[in-house]
């Protein structure tokens, strides 16, 4: 079955830096890739989601990529503030989510 | 709307209480979602419902059942606890494309923590 990798497990970046969250998946059917944030408390929450036909999606700050080859997809969030402090997950999907283990992201003042 | 809701928010059982945690959302969707969240390891599908009066198990459904009577709530049961059940547990939904598929976005509740001691 599916397994999904994320990576760092903790990241801390200064405000205003850019902040990378990097995933692995093992399913080459997975077509689905979606990235959750979760605030201290509460469930999470979808923030952006790529499709395997895709390579790269933007949402203001944030942006994920799609390296189908390798199997690797990326978050990056640009001019980092400290409301973007939370745990990200990113998943991947064939038929059912997959979940990684989550990073928590520090945004130091 | 208020979404998905939990009940309770916190718990603390012991080993061998039972004790059932409910779901309820109020945006009409089909599908329904029990995971567990444990540190390092991401979230884990216990059992999921395509629909009212429909169960599925997932990833890690050993030691809970669930049902379904209604479209809008969806419960979560433990019958005899172990302190290997203590998590945070999250219930989700989404719902349905018109070719009868789950649509990619699941919404979340705010999660029941329990402990089982």
């Amino acid at each position: 079955g599916e397994n999904v990798e994320q990576h760092p497990s903790t990241l801390s970046v200064q405000e205003g830096d850019s902040a990378v969250i990097k995933c692995t998946y093992s399913d080459s059917a997975s077509n689905y890739f979606p990235w959750y944030k979760q605030e201290l408390g509460k469930g999470p929450q979808l923030i952006i989601d790529i499709r395997s036909n895709v390579g790269e999606k933007k949402d203001q700050r944030i942006a994920v990529t799609l390296n189908k080859t390798a199997k690797h997809f990326s978050l990056h969030i640009t001019e980092t503030q400290p409301e973007d402090s939370a745990v990200y997950f990113c998943a991947a999907r064939d038929y059912q989510l997959i979940w990684g283990a989550g990073t928590k992201l520090i945004i130091k003042p | 709307n208020a979404g998905v809701t939990q009940t309770p928010k916190f718990r603390v059982l012991k080993t061998g209480q039972s004790m059932t945690l409910l779901c309820a959302q109020d945006m009409n969707h089909e599908y329904m979602y029990w995971y567990r969240q444990d540190p390092g390891m991401g979230l884990r599908l216990i059992h999921y419902s395509v629909g009212e009066g429909t169960t599925a198990k997932g990833e890690v459904p050993d030691g809970y059942n669930v049902s379904r009577l209604k479209k809008q709530n969806f419960l979560l049961g433990l019958e005899s606890a172990a302190p290997s059940q203590t998590s945070v547990y999250f219930c989700a939904s989404s719902t349905y494309t018109l070719a009868g598929t789950s649509t990619d976005t699941q919404y979340f509740g705010p999660g029941t923590r329990l402990t089982v001691l």
